[in-house]
């Protein structure tokens, strides 16, 4: 079945760097994403990955992709107290119809403190 | 561009009403989805537009209709409210590009069910 797992909550100092897991079911999911929701908003894709990539980089972001263990992580660099969101993986899932939905996951909370 | 609205922000209901529930994106997108966010749960599809004039079911569809008589609005409707439909609503707009789907999400809107 589709499913996408990642832990619920991550505390971090600031100035130290977060790492968000993230593990899915879909192997043939061409793309996989980060989504962030900021306190009382709607989601924002934050940074996605090309399933042929192991590696993606962009500034404080690292993204890295392990499709044999199907397991996704976010580094997050130099964490601010801005960066303090949710953080939703999401994989491409399928409709009927041909069409396609994303399957998020259940998001990780990270809190940054002084 | 105000990107996706949503209208209301905030709604307190009691079990056995109805409401609309309304989301308008600019950006001329076909695709469009209406998710609700509980706890601990993610995301979850309710219903979801393939173009204007076209609605289809998600993962937990009963106890909604939906309607997308115009391209850019797609509405969610309660006919009888029930408690167990407490939570955040969020409406969605997608865009393919270059085989990457992005999706535009609105600042949702908070219903409580007494």
């Amino acid at each position: 079945g589709e499913d996408v797992e990642q832990s619920l909550f991550l505390s971090v100092r600031e100035g130290d760097s977060s790492v968000i897991n993230c593990t899915y079911t879909d192997s043939s999911s061409t793309y996989l994403y980060w989504y962030k929701q900021e306190p009382g908003a709607g989601l924002q894709l934050l940074t996605y990955i090309f399933s042929n990539m192991d590696m993606k980089q962009d500034q404080r972001l690292t993204v890295l992709l392990n499709k044999k263990d199907k397991h996704l992580s976010l580094r997050i660099a130099d964490t601010q107290t801005g960066d303090s969101a949710i953080y939703f993986c999401a994989e491409i899932g399928a409709l009927s119809g041909g069409y396609n939905k994303l399957i998020f996951g259940a998001g990780t909370r990270l809190a940054v403190h002084p | 561009n105000a990107g996706v609205t949503q209208t209301p922000k905030f709604r307190v209901l009691k079990t056995g009403q109805s409401m609309t529930l309304l989301c308008a994106q600019d950006m001329n997108h076909e695709y469009m989805y209406w998710y609700r966010q509980d706890p601990g749960m993610g995301l979850r599809l309710i219903h979801y537009s393939v173009g204007e004039g076209t609605t289809a079911k998600g993962e937990v569809p009963d106890g909604y209709n939906v309607s997308r008589l115009k391209k850019q609005n797609f509405l969610l409707g309660l006919e009888s409210a029930a408690p167990s439909q407490t939570s955040v609503y969020f409406c969605a707009s997608r865009l393919r590009l270059a085989g990457v789907d992005t999706q535009y999400f609105g600042p949702g809107t908070r219903l409580t069910v007494l």
